[in-house]
């Protein structure tokens, strides 16, 4: 159980143009989501965390405008990279969590996003 | 704010072998959760070792243990009988207990075992 599927695995966009990836929680209601980036040979950094109704708490430097995530329901985060550039080429991660801190973290398996 | 080291970029052993991963951290909480999670090249998130910050006893899977030192802060993963599918990079990651329970991971490791 505790399955998060993420979509598209890859996705191929042209500058200016804005793309939308999706993260589900398949088998369990989420009661939050973790939006993470990874740059080659880095660690995830976390770009937000998405709870189901409310706004989305970004981390220090990630620009709100550019990303925008939305967490419509308790099984459904997405994020919209706006007016992609090259810049933001990289691998994006979502991971859902259901319940308490002490919950284990279920990670999607990724989306490689290049910008042309 | 938490943050996590990993100060060893890369590493390396030999198959069969014995191998521990660093990981130091920084928190003034004193209710937390700490893991190790092995990422292989398909780039999947595999959770390794999770460690509860309340629990003295420290945490074993199979070939995968850890030695969590809270006063330190320092939790360090042990992989026994290392196999050529240990190959990946590791990151240890922190948990807070609020905040969202956010999961804040360290630069990484990438360990290499040699045949």
């Amino acid at each position: 159980g505790a399955v998060v599927s993420q979509h598209p695995s890859r996705v191929i966009c042209k500058s200016g143009t804005s793309v939308k990836i999706e993260c589900r929680s398949l088998d369990f209601q989420a009661t939050t989501m973790f939006w993470y980036r990874q740059f080659p040979k880095q660690s995830l950094m976390l770009m937000a965390t998405s709870n189901e109704g409310s706004k989305a708490t970004y981390e220090q430097g990630v620009e709100k405008d550019k990303f925008l995530i939305n967490h419509a329901s308790l099984t459904l985060s997405t994020l919209t990279v706006t007016s992609a550039h090259p810049e933001d080429s990289s691998f994006y991660i979502c991971s859902a969590v259901k319940g308490p801190s002490n919950s284990p973290l279920h990670f999607g398996n990724g989306t490689r996003l290049t910008v042309t | 704010a938490q943050t996590v080291t990993q100060s060893q970029p890369e590493m390396s052993v030999q198959e069969a072998e014995t191998v521990t991963l660093s990981c130091t951290y920084d928190t003034s909480e004193s209710d937390y959760y700490l893991f190790w999670y092995k990422q292989p090249p398909s780039r999947q998130m595999i959770l390794v070792i999770r460690q509860e910050a309340y629990k003295q006893q420290n945490a074993t899977e199979n070939r995968f243990s850890v030695n969590f030192q809270k006063a330190a802060k320092s939790f360090s993963l042990k992989i026994s009988d290392s196999q050529l599918g240990d190959a990946a990079m590791y990151f240890c990651a922190y948990r807070s207990s609020n905040q969202g329970g956010k999961l804040i991971f360290g630069q990484g490791t990438e360990l290499s075992v040699k045949p």
